[in-house]
């Protein structure tokens, strides 16, 4: 059974960057696909990107140039950072595995707030 | 990007009764592999979303069978053939086909 558990940071402030990670137990890793998405009232349920067990990423474009994902296999995580955040950014984070292009098992999500 | 549309927004439904959410993609979403990767994904009040049916119309592990999901092209529906109290939630669809991958804005299921 796959589970996946995000951490970082819940308070974030604006201009500086989020950092977020995500632990993986119970998958083999090899030829699998990892996802984050977040979710907000104001934007509803928005893919942020995807990072192959090779580390290659594609990244949603409306974030691309704030956004790095890379995956550590040796601690069998991978993390999140968005920089230069502002309050668009608020929202619950998850970490997500993915199988057929969509996200197969997903962690139970973590709020990030950016605020002063 | 590839914008889905959900309708209703909101679906009051009596218990035992069918139910039926319906998803309209601004493209077709059928891949250049010929498969078509629109899933539905449900999330229950203070849960994590789940996902029920992958590419269109096959129920993922655990989901009960009164779980459907239809459709080609860029018209798709999630259908419950008798709802229970436990489907109560927000039912979203999503697509993997095109490079940036999009969700519908969400359809909340109640109890009447």
């Amino acid at each position: 059974q796959v589970q996946l558990q995000e951490s970082g940071p819940g308070l974030v402030k604006p201009s500086e960057t989020l950092a977020l990670t995500c632990t993986i137990s119970g998958a083999s890793g090899a030829y699998d696909y990892w996802s984050w998405i977040r979710q907000s009232p104001q934007k509803g349920m928005e893919w942020i990107g995807n990072i192959y067990y090779s580390g290659s990423t594609n990244y949603n474009p409306s974030l691309k140039s704030r956004v790095t994902m890379s995956v550590d296999t040796s601690k069998n995580q991978f993390s999140l950072k968005v920089t230069s955040v502002t309050a668009a950014d608020t929202g619950i984070y998850y970490c997500t595995k993915n199988r057929y292009r969509g996200f197969e098992n997903w962690g139970q999500g973590t709020l990030v707030t950016v605020s002063s | 990007d590839v914008v889905l549309t959900q309708s209703p927004l909101s679906l009051p439904v009596t218990l035992g009764q069918p139910a039926s959410v319906s998803c309209r993609s601004s493209q077709s979403l059928v891949h250049s592999d010929g498969k078509t990767y629109l899933h539905w994904f449900q999330q229950r009040p203070g849960q994590s979303p789940r996902r029920l049916i992958y590419k269109v119309s096959n129920r993922d592990s655990g989901v009960p069978d009164r779980f459907s999901g239809s459709g080609s092209g860029t018209n798709f529906t999630l259908r419950i053939s008798r709802v229970e109290a436990e489907d109560v939630g927000v039912y979203y669809c999503m697509q993997g086909t095109d490079w940036t991958w999009t969700f519908g804005q969400g359809t909340r299921v109640e109890i009447k």
